[in-house]
């Protein structure tokens, strides 16, 4: 049971190029959601997804795409990178029902130069 | 959403328990309380979750005030792998696609 699987684990981009982070579950959970973490804050919400074709802005959505085609996958599109999207990125997901727990990629650390 | 609050940090010695508060006093009676932890360089991980009654599992307890306006996790017998962030946070029975992150406390383990 892979649970989230996030790629890639490292990435370094230039100012104004355009990347994909990916995520896939593999436990047919109703729920996604991606967060950003800064050094010693805690996780902030960019995009969530409630099922397949239903996307909404979490609190620092600016700057990012999402789409969600397919239950299992939940990709997160950085348009223009720029240095303050420097971070680490959570993927997670959950079931939709019995306000159950919440399983968490390994992240995925990105540099913007 | 209601907020939590919990202090910055604490540390506590190896092979002692260890009380981890949380203040959510605007908790509403829809809002079940979850505790996540992180490792150093991982993603957060479920610890516990409940809404009224107290509740045990493997990795720890939660002990939930009868106004339910505090909360306390409680680990047993710390050990060195125990150091991490922990975070209390407030989901909703209704609309909890979503968690809302502190910036949690850091617990630090002395040998």
């Amino acid at each position: 049971n892979a649970g989230v699987t996030q790629t890639p684990k490292f990435q370094v981009l230039k100012t104004g190029q355009s990347m994909t982070l990916q995520c896939a579950q593999d436990m047919n959970h109703e729920y996604m959601s991606w967060y950003r973490q800064d050094p010693g804050m805690g996780l902030r919400l960019i995009h969530y997804s409630v099922g397949a074709g239903i996307t909404d802005q979490g609190e620092v959505p600016n700057g990012y795409n999402v789409s969600r085609s397919t239950t299992e996958d939940f990709p997160l599109r950085l348009l223009s990178a720029a240095p303050s999207q420097t971070s680490v990125y959570f993927c997670a997901s959950r079931r939709r029902t019995e306000n159950t727990e919440a399983f968490f990629g390994q992240g995925t650390r990105l540099t913007v130069v | 959403d209601a907020k939590t609050t919990q202090p910055n940090s604490m540390e506590s010695n190896e092979e002692e328990p260890v009380h981890l508060p949380c203040n959510h006093s605007t908790i509403s009676g829809t809002d079940y309380i979850h505790w996540y932890r992180q490792l150093p360089s991982q993603g957060p991980e479920y610890v516990i979750h409940g809404l009224t009654s107290n509740v045990n599992n493997r990795m720890a307890s939660l002990a939930i005030a009868e106004d339910r306006k505090s909360s306390t996790l409680i680990l047993h017998r710390a050990t060195l792998r125990d150091a991490a962030v922990y975070y209390c946070i407030l989901s909703s029975y209704f609309g909890n696609e979503k968690l809302t992150f502190g910036t949690g406390t850091r617990l630090t383990i002395i040998p």
